[in-house]
């Protein structure tokens, strides 16, 4: 059974920095892109960052693009996504996804909650 | 980046009705090898979203018959024949075939 977990949200001040982890079990995880999906309550679902399964092609919603940066360890098979000059607007929901193939998002985890405020 | 408009952005539904759902984009999400990257997403409340159709009209596993996905180019359509009350929720079109990753607004089913 796939299961992707989530973790290394919080409350934090603007401008501050936050590295959230997802680490996914259950499948070949070094044959796989991976992907970070965030939803802002009142704005839906955006896309904000995916990598492929070596790590080397990297790219970025725009919105984040120079704030944050997304890596993955194989070893551990681990997504990450360090995010750095938060603001208010970064605040929501992050869902770390299995990329299958382009656009085939078919394996999700529950989630990371970010709070960005003073 | 690519704009996704999806319409309408509420649909309200009677159980055991069809349902429809518009998503157009910007500009073709036909890619140079004739691919077409457009998926639909369903997300309940409190959960995460889920992957219902890709490349447009492909029925991602486990997914019930009842959903269906066409168009082409820039237009395209989910169509729900039947609507279950499990069918409750957000819905989302997603294009991949053009970086960055883009969704649309989001359409709120919801019962009548």
């Amino acid at each position: 059974e796939v299961l992707i977990v989530e973790s290394g949200g919080g409350v934090v001040q603007p401008g501050t920095s936050l590295r959230l982890s997802c680490v996914a079990s259950g499948f070949d995880f070094s044959s796989y892109a991976m992907t970070w999906v965030r939803e802002i309550r009142g704005k839906g679902l955006e896309w904000v960052a995916g990598l492929n399964n070596n790590g080397l092609s990297i790219n970025y919603g725009e919105s984040v693009k120079g704030r944050f940066a997304i890596s993955r360890d194989n070893s551990k098979n681990t997504v990450f996504l360090h995010m750095t000059s938060l603001r208010a607007d970064d605040t929501g929901i992050y869902y770390c996804a299995r990329n299958g193939s382009a656009g085939i998002f078919d394996s999700w985890g529950q989630g990371a909650r970010v709070d960005v405020s003073s | 980046e690519t704009v996704m408009t999806q319409s309408p952005l509420s649909s309200p539904v009677t159980l055991g009705q069809p349902a429809s759902i518009s998503c157009r984009s910007d500009r073709t999400l036909v890619d140079t090898d004739g691919n077409t990257f457009l998926s639909w997403f369903h997300q309940r409340p409190g959960q995460p979203p889920r992957l219902l159709l890709y490349k447009v009209s492909q029925l991602f596993s486990g997914v019930p018959d009842r959903f269906s996905g066409t168009g082409a180019g820039t237009e395209f359509t989910l169509k729900i024949n039947k609507v279950e009350p499990e069918d409750v929720g957000i819905f989302y079109c997603m294009q991949a075939t053009h970086f960055p990753f883009t969704f649309g607004q989001g359409t709120k089913l919801e019962l009548k």
